[in-house]
């Protein structure tokens, strides 16, 4: 247990939905990453957010968006949903951005249909 | 493009043996860590290598670094069936902001 949730845990959309993942991270981590992993590959890093403002991004596009609130909760948003967007969303939360030990929630398996 | 590779792509052995795993990277580092993950799940974290540092231990985990030459490995001594997982190398770049990810090692360990 990570004490890091994310929801919801399977999704199917079709293309050209838009999409919002959530995550809830520990209570005390300021920083939240998001990552993308596609079927028997490595997570793919999208973008970091510390203290509510993105400090880092992966090679993604613009339609790949995120929100961190102050009550340590975070948002994943997608738009214009391709059947690439396909993959396994992990969330990651660690204290600070010095990259420290990262704790990851379970993910969400989004499906493009 | 991801930084770190681990070889082998998988790895098969018998409950008992021994699991090397080998990652390497390309840039210079802050740090190094091992992650396992089971059946598509999320990552645990199982242990962070700084760059000064050239062995660390956890449990029956011994991990090594060589900044010379970019490399790192994960050994699971007297594994168990419970240790099938895929196991993933993060590198985090001097100066960066970000944890890259290899494509991970599978391993199978047979009862």
């Amino acid at each position: 247990e990570t004490g890091v949730t994310q929801s919801p845990t399977h999704l199917i959309k079709t293309r050209g939905q838009q999409v919002t993942l959530r995550c809830s991270s520990q209570s005390g981590h300021n920083t939240v990453s998001w990552y993308q992993q596609a079927l028997g590959q490595g997570p793919q890093f999208i973008f970091q957010y510390y203290r509510e403002e993105e400090n880092g991004r992966g090679n993604f596009p613009p339609r790949f968006s995120g929100l961190q609130f102050p009550n340590y909760s975070s948002e994943l948003n997608v738009n214009a949903l391709e059947l690439d967007d396909s993959a396994l969303y992990l969330c990651a939360s660690s204290r600070t951005d010095m990259n420290t030990e990262a704790f990851f929630g379970q993910g969400t398996r989004l499906t493009v249909v | 493009s991801q930084q770190g590779e681990e070889d082998p792509q998988a790895l098969s052995i018998q409950e008992g043996e021994n699991a090397t795993m080998n990652c390497s990277y390309k840039t210079s580092i802050n740090n190094l860590q091992w992650y396992r993950q089971n059946s598509g799940r999320g990552l645990v974290h199982l242990i962070l290598i700084r760059s000064n540092e050239r062995e660390k231990h956890s449990g029956r985990l011994r991990v090594t670094l060589d900044t010379s030459k970019k490399s790192s490995s994960l050994l699971i001594t007297a594994s168990r069936a419970a240790d099938t997982a895929s196991y993933f190398c993060a590198t985090a770049k001097t100066g960066g902001f970000k944890t890259i990810f290899g494509a991970g090692t599978r391993l199978f360990v047979k009862a």
